[in-house]
Formats: structure tokens, C-alpha cells, sequence
């Protein structure tokens, strides 16, 4: 089934800001709203962050989600080397009436 | 603190079916989801359906539609996943994670589930 479309690889400096995006369409990120998960290597998923701007607790301010529209985004501020890390975004697709995840994007903090 | 304890790694030959196991704890069960998320080694994430552990309910991924089975034990906070008419392209980790609004908030470690002839 369709999913999500995120860009496979982001590269930033340390400290610099990352902006990364989430696409869909009006069934799942611009009707449902989109969640932020943060995988390393070798472990499960960590939620970032759910319906858009919602940070659970525990998650660092450097993190901040929103959405335009079918897009989602996550900006992670003053990038630090554990920054580094797969970053899935995933909505709930109300034609589908499944989860959808996006493909993915590798942050690699330079 | 909430947990999601999955049981062990599986082996198993094509054809065959698996029963990953998900023990919850930490929180009342029967209030929140449990999704059902399996990643191949290098790939992402692919979801592959929820359950309702108060009423039972489930919805599966087309995909998944036919081989998969999510059912629970309430008396001991379990969740289930079976797959069935197992395949080689099947290997992968299958974790179960909690719903909560909409997201998956807490994640199992993961049951590595092999299949080879």
C-alpha cells in the first residue's frame, strides 16, 4: 500500500539545524496529522512526536514537528552527534484504514 | 515504567506458521492499541495491523490479510501475532508497539523471525 515519501539521507553540520520532511496527501498527513520516530541502528523506534506538534515526555526541545498542508516536517536544532540516526515518519490513513510509515531518512551529523 | 516484553528469536521453514508473544506491563492493557510492526534487516518499517485488547478487535494490512492472526489474553496482559504460509521474504524483526493517539508511543524489543528451509 502507499506510503509515505521522506528523503532518504539529510547531512548538517553539528549544531546546524535539520529540517526533515514527510509527504502524503489528504488521507493520512493532511487529515490525521503525522508522528516522529527516531531508530538507531540495532533498537526499536522512539516516538519523537504524534498528531504534528505533540512532544512526549522526556523529548528534548531540540525537536520540533508541524505540518503544512500533506506535509509533515521535523526540525532538530543545534545538532549534536547523537542526532545521527533513522527518522520514520508515519500516519493513520483513513482510505486505507492502516498505518502508513514513510521509507525513512538518514540523518548523518557531519 | 512501561513495558513491552516480546518473546524469544524463531526459527523456521517455509510453509510453517509463528507465534510472536507480547507482554505488557506498567499500564492497564485493555486502554491502549497494540500495533504490530516488522522491519527486514536494512529496510523500514512496515506496519502490519492493530488490535483492540479490551474488545478484541483487529485490523490488518491488506498485505497481511489471510496469514495474519492478532489475539489476546487479558489474564496475563499478552498480546499475539501469528503469520502463517510463511516465506523467505518473511525474515525480519517483528516488534509490537502500544497505540497512543494515533502513534506508537512504547515499542517491544523485537522477535527476529527467520524463515530457511
Amino acid at each position: 500500500q502507499a506510503g509515505l515519501t521522506q528523503p532518504p539521507s539529510v547531512s548538517k553540520g553539528f549544531r546546524q539545524t535539520a529540517t526533515l520532511t514527510c509527504t502524503g496527501n489528504s488521507n493520512n498527513v493532511g487529515n490525521q496529522g503525522a508522528a516522529w520516530l527516531q531508530q538507531y541502528q540495532g533498537h526499536p523506534p522512539k516516538l519523537l512526536s504524534y498528531r504534528n506538534d505533540n512532544r512526549p515526555s522526556g523529548i528534548s526541545e531540540r525537536f520540533s514537528a508541524s505540518r503544512s498542508g500533506n506535509t509533515a516536517s521535523l526540525t532538530i536544532t543545534g545538532l549534536q552527534p547523537e542526532d545521527e540516526a533513522d527518522y520514520y515518519c508515519s500516519a493513520w490513513d483513513s482510505s486505507l484504514s492502516a498505518v502508513v510509515f514513510g521509507g525513512g531518512t538518514k540523518l548523518t551529523v557531519l | 515504567q512501561v513495558q513491552l516484553v516480546q518473546s524469544g528469536a524463531e526459527v523456521k521453514k517455509p510453509g510453517a506458521s509463528v507465534k510472536v508473544s507480547c507482554k505488557a506491563s506498567g499500564y492497564t492493557f485493555t486502554s491502549y492499541d497494540i500495533n504490530w510492526v516488522r522491519q527486514a534487516t536494512g529496510q523500514g518499517l512496515e506496519w502490519m495491523g492493530w488490535m483492540n485488547p479490551n474488545s478484541g478487535n483487529t485490523g490488518y494490512a491488506q498485505k497481511f490479510q489471510g496469514r495474519v492472526t492478532m489475539t489476546r489474553d487479558t489474564s496475563i496482559s499478552t498480546a499475539y501475532m501469528e503469520l502463517s504460509s510463511l516465506r523467505s521474504e518473511d525474515t525480519a524483526l517483528y516488534y509490537c508497539a502500544r497505540g497512543n493517539e494515533g502513534a506508537p508511543d512504547y515499542w517491544g524489543q523485537g522477535t527476529l523471525v527467520t524463515v530457511s528451509s
